[in-house]
């Protein structure tokens, strides 16, 4: 059974650069699948962020990718999240998940919440 | 980028009520590749439906989806008190991937 888990700090400041890691556990990063990040700003809908291949390969939403880095290390079967530049706008609950077909997330993590304040 | 909307917001319903939602792409979504996600207030989305109408693992028969080109639609025949939560529908024929607002399917 595959299950994943983020982590990271919960509080960004602003400017700084958010970063959150998503580990995999039950199945090998490396064996196949893109992985992706989504997000969700409290009380409000899910938007996409990027995913990337075992292989290095990523793809990113158009309007966040001058900002956002995705990387994987499959010795550690985790990938993670770079957000630099972050404003209060990009305070969100915080998912990670796996990119089948792709483009279709199954499974999720359980989000992490992470809140841009000074 | 696909703009999806999802009708209507707030659905009040009943136990045992039968329910359908509707998500309609601003262009066609190429192979049918449309998803429906369950989530409930402080958890992660649960996935139901992918490539339109292919249930996920596990996932009760009272959910079906259907639906091609623009319009799509996620029914659930008979609604269990463990269904109350936000639907969305999410587009993967084309990057960048988007999702539509949701909908809110509530105790009556």
């Amino acid at each position: 059974q595959v299950q994943l888990q983020e982590s990271g700090p919960g509080l960004v400041k602003p400017s700084e650069t958010l970063s959150l890691t998503c580990a995999v556990s039950g199945y090998s990063i490396s064996s196949s699948y893109f992985w992706g990040w989504i997000r969700q700003p409290p009380g409000k809908g899910l938007e996409w962020i990027g995913s990337i291949h075992h292989s290095g390969s990523t793809y990113y939403h158009p309007s966040l990718k001058s900002r956002v880095t995705i990387s994987v290390d499959t010795s550690k079967n985790q990938f993670s999240l770079r957000l630099t530049s972050v404003t209060a706008a990009d305070t969100a609950a915080y998912y990670c998940a796996r990119d089948t077909v792709p483009g279709y997330f199954d499974p999720w993590g359980q989000g992490t919440l992470v809140t841009v304040s000074s | 980028e696909i703009v999806l909307t999802q009708s209507p917001g707030t659905l009040s319903l009943s136990p045992g009520e039968r329910v359908t939602l509707s998500c309609r792409a601003s262009q066609s979504v190429s192979s049918s590749n449309l998803a429906w996600y369950q989530q409930k207030p402080g958890q992660a989305p649960r996935p139901l439906i992918y490539g339109a109408s292919s249930r996920a693992t596990g996932i009760p028969d009272r959910f079906s989806g259907s639906g091609s080109g623009t319009d799509f639609t996620l029914t659930i025949s008979r609604l269990e008190p463990e269904d109350f939560a936000v639907y969305y529908c999410q587009q993967y024929g084309s990057s960048p991937l988007t999702f539509g607002g949701g909908t809110k399917v509530e105790i009556k």
